[in-house]
């Protein structure tokens, strides 16, 4: 089956620094690949889209200066938390689609920002 | 659209009982809706899917039905396991191939 890998799987930050999340298709190429944000008890929420070569498409409110996003190749998607906000601590999902209909999630990035 | 539940409804089931999720989605043009189960601190993992030219489609130990006339999806566990403790979500494709997630329900089972 589909894999998608992300790395770290947690990640303790300080206030002010910034942290960068690794997600990789490991045994696909994925010209398209989304970040999403999941609060405690809460569902996922799409942040972006990340498509291969070229800029990522931002959700309304997500500010996207501050959550980077580079697909540099078609098996690595990066998202890099500039100046993280304990506000910013949450679990980072991101997920790989690998055709019409095939999407497949990474196991999640937990962010604790102090 | 997109959905944010601030609380998860729970359901609690007794081992061995049959369980139904709910989930009402918001788009009547939506053709692609999937169940995903989401255990703690993990990614959502899937269960079953369905199209919209279907109203019912069942896997192992599992059932899903969909009312297109009122949007809603359901989620049919038979005989419920310790091991199907979680959370689910339904999830609809978005035009852009990204999914839009419902409110998630927590399912909690007593052994």
């Amino acid at each position: 089956g589909a894999v998608v890998s992300q790395h770290p799987s947690w990640v303790i930050c300080k206030s002010g620094t910034s942290v960068k999340i690794e997600c990789r298709s490991l045994d696909f190429q994925a010209t398209t690949m989304f970040w999403y944000r999941q609060f405690p008890k809460q569902s996922l929420m799409l942040m972006a889209t990340s498509n291969e070569g070229s800029k990522a498409t931002y959700e309304q409110g997500v500010e996207k200066d501050k959550f980077l996003i580079n697909h540099a190749s078609l098996t690595l998607s990066t998202l890099t938390v500039t100046s993280a906000h304990p506000e910013d601590s949450s679990f980072y999902i991101c997920s790989a689609n690998r055709g019409s209909y095939e999407q497949y999630f990474g196991p999640g990035t937990r962010l604790t920002v102090t | 659209g997109e959905s944010v539940g601030l609380h998860l409804p729970t359901l609690s089931v007794q081992e061995g009982d049959n369980s139904i999720i709910n989930c009402a989605y918001s788009n009547s043009a939506s053709d692609y809706f999937i169940w995903y189960k989401q255990e703690s601190g993990k990614g959502p993992q899937f269960i079953i899917d369905i199209r919209s030219n279907m109203d019912k489609r069942q896997g192992q130990r599992v059932t899903v039905l969909l009312n297109k006339t009122v949007k809603h999806l359901s989620l049919q566990i038979a005989a419920t396991q310790p091991g199907d403790s979680a959370v689910y979500f339904c999830a609809e494709w978005g035009s852009q191939g990204n999914l839009i997630f419902g409110k998630g329900t927590k399912l909690s089972v007593k052994p």
